[in-house]
Order: structure tokens, then C-alpha cells, then sequence
């Protein structure tokens, strides 16, 4: 069965430093891959999303970048955080069916406080 | 782009009633309409799904409409009970490659007793 790990669950970073949040997916290949952030009590935004290994396309500009070294692995990163980063932090995969959407599977998230 | 319109965006229901959260949508050529539920802390989880070729879906207690005509779909909750308290979220996605799922701003139900 497929499973999607996330790490870590829960993180605090100083404003100006560097953040790196890991995602990888099992018993699958070939996903779809997508990062979203969740701000405190709103809705799910799309920051990235990839549809094989190096290739990243970006929703929203911001401070943030993406990249995906291989087909089950996909990286959340910045240089320097900014307080606006903070948020719960999603990574989610689904595949395609031909041309069949079907469901997304999320991680299990990553808590990110910036101070 | 897709947008993704739901209201309303808190929803207070005694227990035993039904519950109804809309959604639009502006992409006619989005098929594929998925309901997540997301409790306090965790990820959000599918709970009903339905495609453009069909107009009404149900699974037990939890049923979706679809009116493309309008861009338009609704989650029904009946019988509602405590557990159903939670955020729950629309979202389209599109026939592509990319096969982009766009979330709507999330409607927190909460079961009173």
C-alpha cells in the first residue's frame, strides 16, 4: 500500500534562517507531488507542484522554492525565513489515470513557527 | 486560473440536524470535485468525491450535488453527529498533467449537543 511520510511534525525557526521540510512517498511511482501551507484557521494554498523528478512549478511567488531529486521525494525550502512563514505545512500526492483525476493523499504536516 | 469559492466559512448545527456547505467554482472545464475533512491538528481526508458526468453522489450519511451548469456543488451532512465536527474543504481540479487540486477557504462545522 501507498504511504506518504512528512517530517518533521513540528518545527521552530528564527526569522533569517534556513528551512528544509521533507517529504517522501511509498509504494507508488511516477506521482504527482504538491506542497500547500495552511495559515492559522484558513484554507489550503498551493505553493508547489511537480509532475516528475525536476520539474517544479511555482503558484505563488514568495520566499519559499521546491525541488524534487527523485520521483518519491520532494523538498520544501527557503534561504531565509520570514515570519509570514509560518503555517502547517502540507505535502500530498495523487496519480493520474490517463486523464481520470483521482484523490489526494496528504502527509501528516509540518507545524512551522518562525520567531 | 481555478478559483474556489465556499461559504459559508462557519457553520453551528444541533445535533441530529443536517448540515449543507456550498461551493462554486469559475473553471468549466474542472471534472473532479473532492470533499476533505480536516479534524483539529491533523490532515485533511477525503471523505465523498464526484465527477463532472455525474450529478448527485451519496454515502451513507453524506451526500454531494453537482450543478456544472451553475459551477456549483454542495456537501449535505444528515443526521449530523458529534464527530462531524471538524473543517471541511472543497476543491476542483482539471483534466491535466498537472492535475492541480484547488481548495476553497474551508467551512468549520461544529455539532452542538
Amino acid at each position: 500500500s501507498q504511504t506518504i511520510h512528512q517530517w518533521p511534525a513540528t518545527l521552530v525557526q528564527p526569522v533569517g534562517s534556513p528551512l528544509s521540510l521533507e517529504c517522501t512517498v511509498e509504494g507508488t511511482s511516477n506521482p504527482n507531488l504538491y506542497w500547500y501551507r495552511q495559515a492559522a484557521g484558513r484554507g489550503l494554498q498551493l505553493l508547489f507542484y511537480s509532475v516528475g523528478i525536476g520539474q517544479i512549478s511555482s503558484e505563488v511567488p514568495q520566499n519559499l522554492s521546491a525541488s524534487r531529486p527523485q520521483d518519491r521525494q520532494f523538498i520544501l525550502s527557503s534561504k531565509k525565513l520570514l515570519l509570514s512563514d509560518s503555517g502547517f505545512y502540507l505535502c500530498a500526492w495523487k496519480l493520474l489515470a490517463g486523464q481520470l483525476n483521482t484523490e489526494a493523499f496528504f502527509g501528516q504536516g509540518t507545524r512551522l513557527t518562525v520567531v | 486560473g481555478e478559483n474556489v469559492e465556499q461559504h459559508p466559512s462557519t457553520l453551528s448545527v444541533q445535533e441530529g440536524d443536517s448540515a449543507v456547505i456550498k461551493c462554486t467554482y469559475s473553471d468549466s472545464a474542472s471534472n473532479y470535485f473532492p470533499w476533505y475533512k480536516q479534524e483539529l491538528g491533523k490532515r485533511p481526508q477525503l471523505i465523498i468525491d464526484i465527477r463532472s458526468n455525474v450529478g448527485e453522489k451519496k454515502d451513507q450519511r453524506i451526500a454531494v450535488t453537482l450543478n456544472k451548469t451553475a459551477k456549483h456543488f454542495s456537501l449535505h451532512i444528515t443526521e449530523t453527529q458529534p464527530e462531524d465536527s471538524a473543517v471541511y474543504f472543497c476543491a476542483a481540479s482539471k483534466p491535466s498533467s498537472a492535475s492541480k487540486i484547488i481548495f476553497g477557504s474551508g467551512t468549520r462545522l461544529s455539532i452542538r449537543p
